[in-house]
């Protein structure tokens, strides 16, 4: 059974770094491409960026200057990485294979 | 970007009326486009992809259609389980968007 767990900090200070870890099961890495997608409280969804089974990354252009992913196909890991992180980057983090998606992280940028 | 642009925004509907919802992209998405249900608090689900084709486990009542920028979400006869939040999203090209949503609600 596929599954994607997140994990990480609820609560950021603003212009620090957020660190989260997505966490796969029951598919691999090398074979299947991990996306993070992100829902502010109340509102839609937008996606962020993306990893592929081949280990290249995409990125939404509007974080790509803030944005790293990247992962550990031995510990079946995909990280996210983005700094300089403002109140307007609270939300419900993702991440999913399209066709499954894991119970999300919230969130929170305040001081 | 292709803009996704779906209506209605909201949409009050009887138990066993068929709905329909639409997703209008700015331009050809070559029928790369997917349809998920958001319920409250929960991660979203995968109800059908590229245009047409049912998710597995997704039941009957659910259908997919459209080419080019225009397409539907068609419920066939609804049921109280349908309340959620549906959302497209088009893997045509980078980035991958979503349309803003359309929320179900009950008559």
């Amino acid at each position: 059974q596929v599954q994607l767990k997140e994990s990480g900090p609820g609560l950021v200070q603003p212009s620090q770094t957020l660190s989260l870890t997505c966490t796969v099961s029951g598919f691999s890495l090398t074979s299947n491409s991990v996306h993070w997608v992100r829902q502010p409280p109340g509102k839609g969804l937008e996606w962020v960026g993306a990893i592929w089974s081949g280990g290249s990354t995409d990125y939404n252009s509007a974080l790509k200057s803030r944005l790293s992913i990247s992962r550990d196909t031995s510990k079946s890991q995909v990280f996210l990485k983005m700094n300089s992180l403002q109140t307007e980057d609270t939300a419900i983090y993702f991440c999913t294979s399209f066709i499954t998606w894991g119970q999300g992280v919230m969130v929170t940028v305040s001081s | 970007d292709i803009q996704m642009t779906q209506s209605p925004s909201f949409l009050s509907a009887s138990v066993g009326e068929r709905v329909t919802l639409s997703c209008r992209a700015s331009q050809n998405i070559n029928k790369y486009l997917d349809w998920y249900q958001q319920k409250l608090g929960e991660a979203p689900k995968l109800l059908i992809y590229n245009t047409n084709n049912l998710h597995t486990g997704i039941p009957s009542r659910f259908s997919g259609s459209g080419s080019g920028t225009d397409y539907t979400l068609t419920i066939s006869s609804l049921q109280p389980e349908d309340v959620a939040t549906y959302f497209c999203l088009q893997r045509n090209s980078w980035p991958y968007t979503f349309g803003a949503g359309t929320k179900l609600e009950l008559k």
